[in-house]
């Protein structure tokens, strides 16, 4: 079982619609919780971190939920220029600075 | 804002070849990190560097090594480049924070290709 998981789409909706992401993890121990957002041949960039009660940063909404081990993240009135691949980071275990990538979602909004 | 530099964004090298790709961030970060990112894989972990001179085998050292000499820069080196190791390479850094959000910073990315 992969330690970070999530489904790679790709998501395809309409502009305005509102899409979420779900990304599992296996280590209990984990303690870090991010949203990276990667553009097509660009370097990955932090989102925003997921705190255990949960946190929005204007359109974007992040859930953890530590008794199933998943996060999640939901995207409100999504623009086109949201188009990209989401990435779900996780530290491992006791180690906070060891961070374990899922292979991403890929997010496709359309006109 | 952090930066983190990598030496080159394209590279091609021959089969048996030497290959350094250097990174430097200018945050005074403590961590520091080598990931390659395959299509369907995913960033996997190389190697990382928690100080000067200390580092540990990520997921996928096989066919790699790094040098950290000074806290800024982190070189990896592929000891003889073979074609599967032909990737996009991304260097991050990040603080050793009292909580647990250290988030990484990443460079550009080199992509290289062995041929």
């Amino acid at each position: 079982r992969k330690e970070v998981e999530q489904d790679p789409g790709p998501f395809n909706v309409p502009e305005g619609a509102t899409v979420a992401f779900n990304c599992t993890y296996s280590n209990s121990a984990s303690q870090s919780f991010f949203w990276y957002r990667q553009d097509c041949r660009k370097e990955p960039k932090l989102l925003m971190s997921v705190y255990s009660s949960g946190n929005e940063d204007g359109r974007f909404t992040a859930q953890l939920n530590r008794a199933s081990q998943y996060i999640s993240l939901l995207i409100r009135d999504s623009k086109l220029s949201d188009s990209a691949t989401y990435l779900c980071v996780v530290n491992q275990g006791d180690s906070s600075y060891k961070l374990i990538f899922g292979s991403g979602t890929r997010l496709l909004v359309r006109p | 804002d952090v930066k983190v530099t990598q030496s080159s964004r394209y590279l091609v090298k021959r089969t048996g070849e030497k290959v350094f790709l250097e990174c430097v961030q200018d945050m005074d970060h403590e961590n520091m990190f080598w990931y390659r990112q395959d299509p369907g894989l995913g960033l996997r972990l190389i190697y990382f560097s928690y100080d000067v001179k200390m580092k540990e085998k990520g997921d996928i050292p096989e066919g790699y090594s790094v040098s950290r000499e000074k806290k800024e820069r982190f070189s990896l080196i592929l000891e003889s480049a073979s074609t599967n190791q032909t990737s996009m390479y991304l260097c991050a850094s990040s603080l050793t924070g009292t909580g647990f959000y250290t988030e990484a910073f990443f460079g550009q990315g080199t992509r290289l290709t062995v041929v």
